[in-house]
């Protein structure tokens, strides 16, 4: 069980916006920044998003992150085949004094 | 270029020991705070250690805590994990991570280094 939520799956259309929203609580979300990471198929995680709504360079602007009280989300639009993939938010958390990471979303691209 | 390399992942027996590393190139790596993160098969990321920039601090998870021990060596920019008491549960790729700023994000991965624990 992870200590932030995130719904397992989530599909879209290409062209289309998709969202993936993750939840925490005021240890984590509530009281640090949220990163998001994507991760191919077979590949190790990459930052995609970080300080809640920050893109590192080489990242398209297809890619946008918010962050509100204790949740965040992920918005992706103009959805493409290549944005097939996991993601995952996370967090430092100050109760547990380490990193904590939501479960994972598999985006299908139909 | 920005870069790091695992290696030491294999298959142990439980109960066993295995020592991972992690070799960091093309940034100041004695600036930098590090984590060790891992993915068992088929499951999502867990973070596992973290490691001060200058080794005063570490921190771990609770599931490795008395079990995993995470070192650096600076003149050699190289980031260490001394697995022991290994488990089943800790079959995972383990992955190194260079954390960009304090309770920043990680913004550069390792490729990630299988560890099985098996009979």
């Amino acid at each position: 069980q992870s200590v932030l939520t995130q719904p397992p799956s989530a599909s879209g259309t290409p062209g289309q916006r998709v969202t993936i929203s993750c939840s925490g609580s005021s240890s984590n979300i509530g009281s640090n920044t949220v990163n998001w990471y994507q991760q191919l198929p077979g590949t190790a995680p990459k930052l995609l998003i970080y300080t809640n709504n920050q893109r590192p360079s080489g990242v398209p602007d297809r890619f946008s992150g918010s962050k509100s009280g204790t949740s965040a989300s992920l918005a992706i639009s103009g959805l493409q085949s290549e944005d097939e993939a996991d993601y995952y938010c996370a967090a430092w958390d100050d109760s547990l004094n380490g990193v904590v990471f939501g479960g994972g979303t598999k985006l299908t691209v139909l | 270029q920005v870069q790091l390399v695992e290696s030491g992942g294999g298959v142990v027996q439980p109960g066993g020991s295995l020592r991972l590393s992690c070799a960091a190139s093309g940034f100041p790596f004695s600036g930098y705070g590090m984590h060790w993160v891992r993915q068992a098969p088929g499951k999502g990321l867990e973070w596992v250690a973290f490691i001060r920039f200058d080794g005063t601090n570490k921190y771990y998870a609770d599931s490795v805590k008395g079990r995993f021990t995470i070192s650096r060596d600076n003149s050699k920019n190289t980031l260490d994990l001394q697995m022991n008491s290994l488990r089943a549960e800790d079959t995972a790729v383990y992955y190194c991570a260079k954390w960009g700023s304090w309770k920043g994000a990680f913004d550069i991965w390792g490729q990630g280094t299988m560890v099985t624990v098996s009979s």
